[in-house]
């Protein structure tokens, strides 16, 4: 069945450091999303994006984050100067168009550990 | 502005039990879809069920049911006959339909820890 996929599993990071997480959608999803969840708390939406652009941001997604799908496959999240309240579990996920209802399937997550 | 509430933060229970999770969503969209998400200690967000506002039908699947009422704004799930498998954060979550993808308002979550 596919899935979506995402590395690394886990990045340590400096204050500061620029990150790149990665994420493989579903090859036939045309829309792909950003959320975070810091632990023990809810999942937040960060971004969507759709047809090479940001389709909606959520207040979180300030000048430090960006989104990119540099090719046929992946979609990344950039994070410029990490900080401290960075340190999360970034998922990535994916659907397909709107007569499926939108329903978004996640990656395992990259757990970010800003220090 | 959309909202979910979990009310219940954690329930626990023995194997075999049932349990039922609540969910109370806001939107003023006449037209949304609700989720519910398992994240089980692995951590990764397993999709289980997507309901449509139009549609009010019950849903059953195996051991899990879920009951959709637009009256009181609730989308509660039972998972009947619990396993210790089930032990997982349940997460509810609502999007309105959008022409170019929808962002998922999550609730709280629930953690379930079933004990054997």
């Amino acid at each position: 069945e596919p899935e979506v996929t995402q590395t690394p599993s886990h990045q340590v990071t400096q204050m500061g450091q620029e990150v790149i997480l990665r994420c493989v959608p579903i090859s036939n999803h045309l829309y792909f999303y950003w959320y975070r969840q810091i632990l023990g708390q809810k999942v937040e939406f960060l971004v969507s994006f759709y047809n090479n652009e940001i389709s909606e941001k959520s207040e979180i997604f300030d000048d430090q984050f960006s989104v990119e799908r540099p090719d046929g496959s992946n979609f990344t999240l950039k994070i410029r100067s990490t900080k401290l309240e960075d340190s999360a579990m970034y998922f990535c996920a994916s659907s397909e168009e709107a007569n499926s209802g939108y329903t978004q399937y996640f990656g395992p997550g990259t757990r970010l550990t800003v220090l | 502005a959309q909202k979910v509430t979990q009310a219940q933060t954690e329930i626990s229970v023995v194997e075999k039990e049932d349990v039922t999770l609540d969910c109370v969503y806001e939107t003023r969209d006449t037209t949304y879809y609700l989720f519910w998400y398992k994240q089980p200690p692995s951590g990764e967000l397993v999709f289980l069920i997507r309901r449509n506002s139009f549609d009010e039908q019950n849903e059953i699947s195996g051991r899990y049911s879920w009951n959709f009422q637009k009256s009181t704004s609730s989308f509660n799930f039972t998972i009947t006959a619990s396993q210790v498998v089930d032990s997982a954060v349940y997460f509810c979550a609502l999007s309105e339909y959008k022409a170019a993808g929808n962002k998922l308002t999550f609730g709280g979550g629930t953690r379930v820890l079933v004990k054997p």
